[in-house]
């Protein structure tokens, strides 16, 4: 049972350039969830996805989107990545309601020239 | 929209001495509140929930927590602090009367100090 997972790990990208996070968990769950995580900001949401089929925007959407590819998968999309854009990206997954906690990933670190 | 506050950067402790990570809210109706844990390098992890019932709550690792409704705090607490408990903490509090949203203070530090 290995949670939720993330891929790349690392990311160096340049500005301009696109590319795609990728996130899956295991843990049957319906809600999926991106974070970015700034040094003294705290955690932002990005994007969720309620439940498979559905996605709405979070705090700080600009310049991402999503895919809630099946119930396992839920990826993020940078068309056109920003230095702004750089920071740590964490995806999360809870089973449903608002008493369901929220299991996190490991993170991608993405760095934007 | 709900809101959380984490007033204190970093929190330095001697080993064995009780650490406190205090967090406050802003939400309409009862919260739901989540503290977590962060590693360097690492995913958050799920430390303890408050949802309803008793005030104290026990979770992982020895931490516990109270919710004080009057004074809208969620404090995490540990009796005696280990070197290993130094990382960054998080609170969280979701609105159930809005959407099921975490909404994430900006975290503290806290330094364990051998």
């Amino acid at each position: 049972n290995a949670g939720v997972t993330q891929t790349p790990k690392f990311q160096v990208l340049k500005t301009g350039q696109s590319m795609t996070l990728q996130c899956a968990q295991d843990m049957n769950h319906n809600s999926m969830y991106w974070y970015r995580q700034d040094p003294g900001m705290g955690l932002r949401l990005i994007y969720y996805s309620a439940s498979e089929g559905t996605t709405d925007k979070g705090e700080v959407p600009n310049g991402y989107n999503v895919s809630r590819l099946n119930k396992r998968e839920f990826s993020l999309r940078l068309e056109s990545a920003a230095p702004s854009q750089t920071s740590v990206y964490f995806c999360a997954s809870s089973a449903r309601t608002a008493t369901d906690t929220q299991y996190f990933g490991p993170g991608t670190r993405l760095t934007v020239l | 929209a709900q809101s959380v506050a984490q007033p204190e950067d970093q929190v330095n402790v001697a080993e064995g001495n009780p650490l406190t990570v205090k967090c406050t809210y802003s939400v309409s109706g009862n919260p739901y509140l989540f503290w977590y844990v962060q590693y360097p390098n690492r995913g958050l992890q799920f430390l303890l929930k408050y949802i309803t019932g008793d005030n104290l709550v026990k979770g992982s690792y020895g931490f516990e927590a109270e919710f004080n409704k009057s004074q809208t705090s969620f404090h995490l607490k540990k009796p005696s602090a280990l070197v290993s408990d130094s990382a960054l903490y998080f609170c969280a509090v979701r609105d159930p009367q809005g959407n099921n949203r975490l909404a994430f203070g900006k975290g503290n530090q806290v330094v364990v100090i051998p």
